[in-house]
Parts: structure tokens; sequence; C-alpha cells
């Protein structure tokens, strides 16, 4: 099925281990997203590619790098992980055609766990 | 001030009643509003979206925006036990050539059947 994949589904890290989290979307959307969900505060952006080759930080971007791979990955890389970044992790993209916004595409998350 | 306000609930109605679920927000330049529909442990799916101020109708949801009073809420019939979900409101705008997106907290919604 058409969508947003995302791999690991689970992880849990050690603190200082590093890691990446994989985005993959085979809808030919332009713009991708990293968020993180945490209780009580809902999703917060990391990081965005508005377009193949661009990145720029969203409203949480510390602890964090992107790599926009391709137009169809987007990759999120932990360097040095910190108990503080134990969340929700959602990769999205979205269609944009002449202007217009047609909602993003959500991905199914990876739970990360930092000890 | 948080940009967008939802009251995270939980809450809990039963089996057919009338659902209203509602975000305030605060910057005046949000142009596009969304309603997300979150099960447990999985990602938000897109329920409804609507452009500027109106009401929007899908079956036994209604979207509606208030840009005037920045409210918007969404209306759901007859609910069903299916419906049981976390309901996230979004907004977003252009801002400074940036598609920027706002999500609210989520509210907690139980249909009991």
């Amino acid at each position: 099925n058409a969508g947003v994949t995302q791999t690991p589904k689970f992880q849990v890290l050690k603190t200082g281990q590093s890691m990446t989290l994989q985005c993959a979307q085979d809808m030919n959307h332009n713009s991708m997203y990293w968020y993180r969900q945490d209780p009580g505060m809902g999703l917060r952006l990391i990081y965005y590619s508005a377009s193949e080759g661009t990145t720029d930080k969203g409203e949480v971007p510390n602890g964090y790098n992107v790599s926009r791979l391709n137009k169809r990955e987007f990759s999120l890389r932990l360097e040095s992980a910190a108990p503080s970044q134990t969340s929700v992790y959602f990769c999205a993209s979205r269609r944009l055609t002449g202007g217009v916004n047609y909602g993003y595409t959500f991905g199914s998350g990876t739970r990360l766990t930092v000890v | 001030q948080k940009e967008v306000e939802q009251d995270p609930g939980p809450l809990s109605v039963p089996e057919g009643a009338i659902v209203s679920l509602n975000c305030t927000y605060s910057n005046s330049a949000f142009q596009y509003f969304m309603w997300y529909r979150q099960y447990s442990r999985k990602g938000p799916e897109l329920l409804m979206y609507t452009y500027s101020s109106g009401n929007k109708e899908d079956g036994r949801f209604t979207a509606q925006v208030d840009k005037s009073s920045k409210y918007i809420s969404l209306f759901i019939r007859d609910s069903q036990p299916s419906d049981s979900a976390t309901y996230l409101c979004a907004m977003s705008a252009l801002i400074q050539g940036a598609q920027k997106l706002v999500f609210g907290q989520g509210t907690r919604l139980t249909i009991n059947p």
C-alpha cells in the first residue's frame, strides 16, 4: 500500500549511543517532516525538508540531524542519545501542488526509549 | 501562550451521542485547518481538511471554522465505538516562505457501547 514507512518500530538505546531512524514515502511528495510526540505536548516539529536537497530546523532540533537522501527518503539521526529524547517519532510527507495544501500523511511511528 | 490550544480531555460519551471537539488559536495567519484522528499506537491520519472560514461535512463528521473568533470545531454525529481515538486539530500558514503546521495537544475520546 502507498504511504509512509518508518523503521524501526521500536528501539531501546543507552545514553550516549547513536542511531538513525529511517523514513521512506512512495507518493512522490515533495516535502517531508520529522515530528516527536510526547504526552501533553502534542506533535512537535524537529526538522523538515521542503524539497529534495533542502533541510530546515523546526521547533525542537537540538540533538538531531537529518538527511534528505533523495525524494523518497528522509532520515533522522541521534548522535548521542539522551533520556530526554525518549519519545514517539513520526515521519510525515505532504503533497503540495500548485500552491494547494493537501495535508500530511504520517507513518506509524518509532517508539524510542533511551535509558 | 501556545499558538493552538486544545482540551486534552479525556472525553467519554455513550454510543450515539453527538461529540463536539474544539480548538482555539492565536495566529491570524493560519489559513488551512485540519483534524487528524490517531488510534492507539498508530500515526495520525487526516480526517477533515478545510480552507478559511465555513463548514465542511463528510458523512457523520462536520468541521467548522470561525476565523473571526479564532475557533475551530469538529462534530461527530451518531458516535460509534470505532470513533474512540485521539483527535488532533492542526492548522497551517505560509510564513516567511515556509509552510508552518502547528498541532493541538489532542483530545482523547472514548465512545462507550
